[in-house]
């Protein structure tokens, strides 16, 4: 079982770009990684997920090492609205329920 | 609005009460899914469904029942529930087992 360990809480502030790293050296070969976003009394939002190397969307960029033992959420210029608990998971889209481990999350906090 | 939809948003019950929350989606997907998030805790996956099957039950209480009529409805029945159990209650679909799920906002649920 792959586990996940992120940073419990980050600060930033608006206009700078967020690194938050997720390790699991345990990942398997079919395990992908997809990061949530969830605010407060809400239900988490998928952000990205990537197998290896880097993805980018409109909200933010996934930075995944060769060895794929740890990845990066980058969150390019950050304003308030980023303020929010941010989630790695690790495991395979097409199975594996057993997989669906939500850790502690990590904290963002943005201030003016 | 992410396609997933709870009802009711906020609840409060008695110990000895019997209640239902309600998800449905709208997005086509086979899987669904329900999760307890307490405050200040990772989420906890409670049950999933796929194709209307249950395929996993975390050694949820009893007091705990859920059913999936069909692909597009899950529902949780609650009775006789616990002051610990209040909690966020989470329902989530995906196109299959352990794809990207896509969150409902949530069922507050507060017991007395």
């Amino acid at each position: 079982l792959a586990k996940t360990t992120q940073p419990i809480s980050m600060d930033s502030y608006e206009g700078q770009e967020v690194n938050i790293t997720c390790s699991h050296n345990n990942i398997a070969t079919n395990d992908y990684i997809t990061w949530y976003q969830q605010f407060p009394s809400q239900g988490p939002r998928f952000i990205i997920q990537g197998y290896k190397t880097k993805v980018t969307n409109e909200v933010a960029s996934l930075f995944i090492p060769a060895d794929r033992k740890s990845s990066t959420l980058s969150l390019p210029r950050v304003s308030l609205s980023d303020t929010a608990v941010y989630y790695c998971l690790v495991g395979a889209p097409w199975g594996g329920y057993n997989k669906l481990i939500f850790g502690a999350g990590t904290r963002l906090a943005v201030h003016p | 609005e992410t396609g997933v939809t709870q009802t009711p948003r906020h609840l409060v019950m008695g110990m000895t009460n019997k209640k239902s929350l309600k998800c449905e989606q709208h997005l086509g997907h086979n899987a669904m899914y329900w999760y307890k998030q307490s405050a200040k805790k990772p989420l906890e996956l409670m049950f999933v469904y796929s194709l209307e099957e249950r395929v996993e039950n975390n050694s949820v209480p009893s007091r705990f029942s859920p059913e999936c009529p069909n692909s597009s409805h899950l529902f949780l029945h609650l009775h006789t529930l616990q002051p610990e159990d209040s909690a966020l209650y989470l329902c989530a679909s995906s196109p299959r087992v352990a794809n990207i799920q896509y969150f409902g906002a949530g069922t507050r649920l507060s017991v007395l």
